[in-house]
């Protein structure tokens, strides 16, 4: 069983819409969580942190759910420049590494 | 402010060639990586320097080596290229606000022939 697992999607999306993803982790030791969005053939930026409170930027919402181990991502009011594959990130607070989910590809059609 | 950069974006190489990707930050973190990125996979870690002059193994470290210039600058070097090292390779420096946010350069491109 993979670390970091993500429905690899694609979400085909209209746009306007809400759209949410979920992501599970095997290691309940993570403490750090993120996610990422990655265009096509680009490099990975961060889009947010996710908290034990949940996060909230703008028209983006994270959650974190300890007791199921899993984090989600929320996008309302989606635009056609949310098209990406967003990819989720834990860590385990031991040491640098990050580890990372495939990522789950979103597509918003006009 | 160009945060990170890497050199080259692309490159072809026959089997058993070698050569070194560059990578630079200028945000002052203390940490740098290495990634490597399949189709389907996650970003899987190759090297990475917790600071300046160390460097440790990551998940795939086997036919690449690293060094740590000085903080600003790490290098990833294939000594002898294989089609199993054909990739993107990202390089990424953390150790702002976050330490375990990481701001990635735009990858290079590598073909292995």
């Amino acid at each position: 069983r993979k670390e970091v697992e993500q429905d690899p999607g694609p979400f085909n999306v209209p746009e306007g819409a809400t759209v949410a993803f979920n992501c599970t982790y095997s290691n309940s030791a993570s403490q750090s969580f993120f996610w990422y969005r990655q265009d096509c053939r680009k490099e990975p930026k961060l889009l947010m942190s996710v908290y034990s409170s949940g996060n909230e930027d703008g028209r983006f919402t994270a959650q974190l759910n300890r007791a199921s181990q899993y984090i989600s991502l929320l996008i309302r009011d989606s635009k056609l420049s949310d098209s990406a594959t967003y990819l989720c990130v834990v860590n385990h607070g031991s040491n640098y590494q990050l580890i990372w989910g495939a990522g789950t590809k979103l597509i918003i059609k006009p | 402010n160009a945060g990170v950069t890497q050199t080259p974006k692309f490159q072809v190489l026959k089997t058993g060639q070698s050569m070194t990707l560059q990578c630079a930050q200028d945000m002052n973190h203390n940490s740098m990586y290495w990634y490597r990125q399949d189709p389907g996979m996650g970003l899987r870690l190759i090297y990475y320097s917790a600071s300046e002059g160390t460097t440790d193994k990551g998940e795939v470290p086997n036919g690449y080596n690293v060094s740590r210039l000085n903080k600003r600058e790490f290098s990833l070097r294939l000594e002898s290229a294989a089609p199993s090292q054909t990739s993107v390779y990202f390089c990424a420096s953390s150790g702002g606000r976050s330490t375990y946010e990481q701001y990635f350069g735009p990858g290079t491109r590598l073909t292995v022939t």
